[in-house]
């Protein structure tokens, strides 16, 4: 069966530091990958999606880039974190269907 | 463009009343629309999907293509309906991407 795997789980890191975020996928080939962002109030914001390797596509501008070196990661990245970056991260994949499936999500608080 | 509109963004029912989550969406074309749930300490889930035309836990939800809805509904709320409910569309075309609402917290009064 397939899982998705994200850490760390939570994350305290100062202003100007940078950011690494990891999600893996096992049991299944060649998914769609996704980054959100969870935010109160203001729901689920799409960050970026992968239709497969070294291919990234960003839906907003902003402080935060993702990669895709092998088929089942997906890592968000930051070199100079800022305070808005601040929230809930999630990552999701899918298959043919669109049903989309989350990890367990990041918790990163920027201080 | 696609949009997902869910106007409240608290709702506090008591036990065994009839609970509605609404949703609206916009879109030029033939939709998929989801609901995920959120409970507490758990991940993000599929709850039910319109295609599928089930019930899942009492949960019921009627696309309505005329008013471009998709409200969720429960005849009567159980304590362990609390959470966190995202309404969702995606549409055939580009990467398929889901686009959220803002989400509903519901909460069921004992």
């Amino acid at each position: 069966s397939q899982t998705i795997h994200q850490w760390p789980a939570t994350l305290v890191q100062p202003v100007g530091s940078p950011l690494s975020l990891e999600c893996t996928v096992e049991g299944t080939s060649n998914p769609n990958l996704y980054w959100y962002r969870q935010a109160a109030g203001r729901g689920l914001q799409l960050l970026f999606y992968s239709v497969g390797i070294g291919q990234i596509s960003s839906e907003v501008p902003q402080n935060l880039s993702a990669s895709r070196p092998q088929d089942r990661q997906f890592i968000l990245s930051s070199k100079k974190l800022l305070l808005s970056d601040s929230g809930f991260y999630l990552c999701a994949w899918r298959e043919t269907s669109l049903e989309q499936f989350f990890g367990p999500g990041t918790r990163l608080t920027v201080l | 463009a696609q949009r997902v509109t869910q106007p409240e963004k608290l709702l506090s029912v008591f036990k065994g009343a009839p609970v509605e989550l609404k949703c609206n969406y916009s879109y030029s074309g033939s939709p998929e629309l989801f609901w995920y749930v959120q409970y507490s300490r758990q991940r993000l889930q599929l709850l039910l999907r319109h295609i599928s035309r089930e019930s899942i836990k009492g949960f019921t939800a009627d696309l309505n293509k005329g008013e471009t809805s998709f409200h969720l509904k429960k005849p009567f709320a159980q304590e362990e309906d609390s959470a966190m409910y995202y309404c969702a569309l995606s549409g055939y075309r580009g990467a398929n991407n889901l686009f959220f609402g803002t989400g509903t917290r519901l909460t069921v009064i004992p």
